[in-house]
């Protein structure tokens, strides 16, 4: 069974950085792409980030490019999201999604996590 | 950018009814469009992919259909679990990857 689980949410400063963690489990996050999707209190799903299962390859919403960083550790299956230069619209639950097996890179968010809250306040 | 244009906003209906919801895109998406269905306080759950196959798990009653830019999804005969928002969202032209901004379904 496919098990995602997100750390690292909390309170932080604008202009702070903070970097989110979901651990998996079921699969080998390696052969998987991945995602992060978030959503802003009481407002729809926003697309952040997507990797290849190699980690190869890394796409990224205009709204957090070159201040996010999605990075893989395969040793420890887990995926991580570095946020940098937060503001205060960055606030959202974030969630972690599985897509589909290497080699594909078909964006669909097949398995999600319980989501991170993130709250860029000061 | 590819927008999604969910229609309606919010739908009304009673346990038993049918539910007939819209997705249209600004352009074509071929047929990679994507459901999901959301309950409060809970993480969204993938319905429908390339626009009319079931996920896993995913009860009969629960059907998508369209191609191009126009895409519906239908709820047969509404259960009491299936009051919710849902969402559909395209991955034929990325990045970026987008989604409508949802239907409310709620129980009349």
């Amino acid at each position: 069974e496919v098990q995602l689980l997100e750390s690292g949410g909390g309170l932080v400063q604008p202009g702070g950085s903070l970097r989110l963690s979901c651990a998996a489990s079921g699969f080998t996050l390696s052969s998987y792409a991945m995602s992060w999707v978030r959503q802003a209190p009481g407002k729809g799903l926003e697309w952040v980030s997507s990797i290849r299962g190699s980690g190869s390859s890394t796409f990224y919403a205009d709204s957090v490019k070159g201040r996010f960083t999605i990075s893989k550790d395969n040793s420890k299956n887990t995926l991580h999201l570095q946020m940098s230069s937060l503001r205060a619209e960055d606030t959202a639950v974030y969630y972690c999604a599985t897509n589909t097996p290497e080699p594909r890179v078909d964006i669909i968010m097949i398995d999600w996590g319980q989501g991170t809250l993130v709250t860029v306040s000061s | 950018e590819i927008v999604l244009t969910q229609s309606p906003a919010t739908l009304s209906l009673s346990p038993g009814e049918r539910a007939t919801l819209s997705c249209r895109a600004s352009q074509s998406v071929s047929s990679y469009l994507a459901w999901y269905q959301q309950k409060p306080g809970q993480a969204p759950r993938l319905l429908i992919y390339d626009a009319s196959n079931r996920a896993t798990g995913i009860p009969a009653r629960f059907s998508g259909s369209g191609s191009g830019t126009d895409f519906t999804l239908t709820i047969s005969s509404l259960e009491p679990e299936d009051f919710a928002v849902y969402y559909c969202q395209q991955r034929s032209i990325w990045p970026p990857i987008t989604f409508g901004q949802g239907t409310r379904l709620e129980i009349k």
